[in-house]
C-alpha cells in the first residue's frame, strides 16, 4: 500500500483563524514533507522531517508551524494566514531521505 | 541549485496518438521521478527512474543520467491521460524534489 492520506480535502479560513492540516502514512516511511502548490505552478518544498526531526525549513513564514508527533503523522498548523497563502498543500513521504516520494491528495486551502 | 526544464509546455493530441515528453536537468541527480497530476490535484507516481529504462503498460521512461535528460513516452493516448505531467529531481542534498514547470497534456476523443 503506497497511500498517504490528508485531511481535510478543502479548508476555508479567515485571516484570524487557527487551523491544522493533517497527513498520515502507514508505510513505515521515516521522511515526510510539506509542499505548497499555487495554481498553474509546480509544487515547492516547505518543510522536511526525517526521523521525526525537522530537517529542512525552506524559509517559510512563522504563520506556518509544522509538527511531527510520531513517525506516521505530520501536521501543519496555520495561524494568521494571508489571502496569498491560498494554495494546494501537499504532503509526501519516502522510506528515507533521497528515496522515492509518494504524495497525498492534498488540502485545498482558501484564505478569506 | 538544480534547474529542471520540461518540454513542450503544452501538448494537444487526438486519442490514439503517441507522444514524447522531455525533461532536462542541470546537474547530476540521484533521484528522478515522473508524476501525473490529475484535475483534482493528486500527484500520481509514474516512474522512479534516476537512470535506465522502465515500462508500465502504455507508458515508458528513459533517463540518460550522463547527458542529463529523461524522456516519458505515452503510446495510444486516452482522454484519461489528460492532465499535467511533472518531472522532479532530487536536490544536491537529496532532501527535496525540484519540479519542472510541467507539460499540460490534453487528449480529445
Amino acid at each position: 500500500d503506497t497511500e498517504v492520506t490528508q485531511t481535510p480535502k478543502h479548508l476555508v479560513m479567515g485571516m484570524t483563524n487557527k487551523k491544522s492540516l493533517k497527513c498520515e502514512q502507514h508505510m513505515g516511511h521515516r521522511a515526510m514533507y510539506w509542499y505548497k502548490q499555487k495554481a498553474k505552478k509546480p509544487p515547492e518544498l516547505m518543510f522536511v522531517y526525517s526521523y521525526e526531526k525537522l530537517s529542512i525549513n525552506e524559509s517559510v513564514p512563522s504563520r506556518f508551524s509544522p509538527e511531527c508527533p510520531n513517525s506516521s503523522l505530520l501536521n501543519l498548523h496555520l495561524h494568521a494566514l494571508q489571502p496569498e497563502d491560498s494554495a494546494l498543500y501537499l504532503c509526501a513521504s519516502s522510506l528515507r531521505l533521497r528515496g522515492e516520494q509518494y504524495f497525498g491528495p492534498g488540502t485545498r486551502l482558501t484564505v478569506t | 541549485g538544480i534547474q529542471v526544464e520540461q518540454s513542450p509546455p503544452d501538448l494537444i493530441l487526438q486519442e490514439g496518438a503517441n507522444s514524447t515528453l522531455r525533461c532536462n536537468f542541470s546537474d547530476s541527480v540521484n533521484n528522478l521521478q515522473w508524476f501525473h497530476q490529475n484535475p483534482w490535484g493528486q500527484l500520481i507516481n509514474l516512474f522512479y527512474i534516476p537512470s535506465g529504462t522502465k515500462q508500465n503498460g502504455r507508458l515508458s521512461a528513459t533517463t540518460v543520467a550522463t547527458e542529463r535528460y529523461s524522456l516519458l513516452y505515452i503510446s495510444s493516448s486516452q482522454t484519461t491521460d489528460s492532465g499535467v505531467y511533472f518531472c522532479a529531481v532530487g536536490n544536491q542534498a537529496g532532501t527535496a524534489l525540484i519540479f519542472g514547470k510541467g507539460t499540460t497534456l490534453s487528449v480529445s476523443s
